[in-house]
C-alpha cells in the first residue's frame, strides 16, 4: 500500500541546534516528494520538493531535504532552528498520474526551546 | 507566485444550514483542485478532486450530495456543505495546482455548526 510514515509525533529542539525529521515512504516507484509546513490555524506552505536529479534539495527557510531511494526516505533538514521554525511538519509525495493526488504523512510536531 | 485564496477563513452556522467555501488561484490558472479535510492534530485527508469543466471525483467514504464540488472556472472551485451538521465541523483545506505537480494551498476554513 502506498503511504508516508513520519516516525516522530512529537520533537522539541533548543533554538539554535540543528534538526532533521524523518520521513519514509512506501510507493512502487519513485515519488514525487514533498515537504509542507503549518502553522497552527493556517493552511500549508510548500518548503521544497523532490522529483529528479540532484537527490539533495535546497527549499525556503534554510530548510534542505536528502532523497535516499535505497532507504525509501526523504529527511527533513536544518543546521540551525529558530524559534518561528515551530510548526507542524507535513512529508508528502504522488506518484504517476496527471492529478497528483498527494499522500500525506500524520505530521511531525516541532516545538522549539528558548 | 501560486497564491491561493481561501474565503472564509471561519464559519460558524446553525445545524441544518448550507456552507459554501471558495477556493481561488490568484495568480496562476489551476487545472486541478483539491479539497481536504483536517481532523484536530492529524494530517489531511483528500475528499475530492476537481477539475475545472467536469464532474468532481470524491474519494471513498466521502458523501457526494453532501458535500458539493463546482470547479466552473480555471481560478475558482467551491465547496458546498449541505445541511450541515456538527460532525462536519472541521478544517477544510483547498489546493490548487498547475502543469507541474505541487500543489499549493490556501489558509483553510474553520467549520464550527452548532
Amino acid at each position: 500500500a502506498q503511504s508516508v510514515t513520519q516516525p516522530d509525533i512529537h520533537i522539541t529542539v533548543s533554538e539554535g541546534a540543528s534538526l532533521e525529521l524523518r520521513c519514509n515512504y512506501s510507493y512502487g516507484a519513485t515519488p514525487y516528494l514533498f515537504w509542507y509546513v503549518q502553522s497552527p490555524g493556517q493552511g500549508l506552505q510548500l518548503l521544497l520538493k523532490y522529483f529528479s536529479g540532484d537527490t539533495l534539495v535546497q527549499g525556503i527557510k534554510g530548510f534542505e531535504a536528502e532523497f535516499k531511494r535505497s532507504q525509501s526516505s526523504f529527511n527533513l533538514r536544518k543546521p540551525s532552528v529558530h524559534w518561528s521554525d515551530a510548526a507542524e511538519y507535513f512529508c508528502a509525495f504522488t506518484g504517476g498520474g496527471s492529478q497528483g493526488n498527494l499522500i500525506f504523512g500524520k505530521g511531525t510536531k516541532l516545538s522549539v526551546k528558548p | 507566485g501560486a497564491v491561493v485564496s481561501q474565503h472564509p477563513s471561519r464559519v460558524i452556522c446553525k445545524s441544518g444550514t448550507s456552507v459554501k467555501i471558495e477556493c481561488r488561484s490568484l495568480d496562476f490558472q489551476a487545472t486541478t483542485m483539491f479539497w481536504y479535510r483536517q481532523f484536530p492534530k492529524q494530517s489531511l485527508m483528500l475528499m475530492a478532486t476537481s477539475n475545472e469543466g467536469s464532474k468532481a471525483t470524491y474519494e471513498q467514504g466521502v458523501e457526494k450530495d453532501k458535500f458539493l464540488i463546482n470547479h466552473a472556472s480555471l481560478t475558482l472551485s467551491t465547496l458546498t456543505v449541505t445541511s450541515a451538521h456538527p460532525e462536519d465541523s472541521s478544517f477544510y483545506i483547498c489546493s490548487a495546482i498547475t502543469g507541474g505537480r505541487a500543489q499549493h494551498f490556501g489558509d483553510g476554513t474553520r467549520l464550527s455548526i452548532l
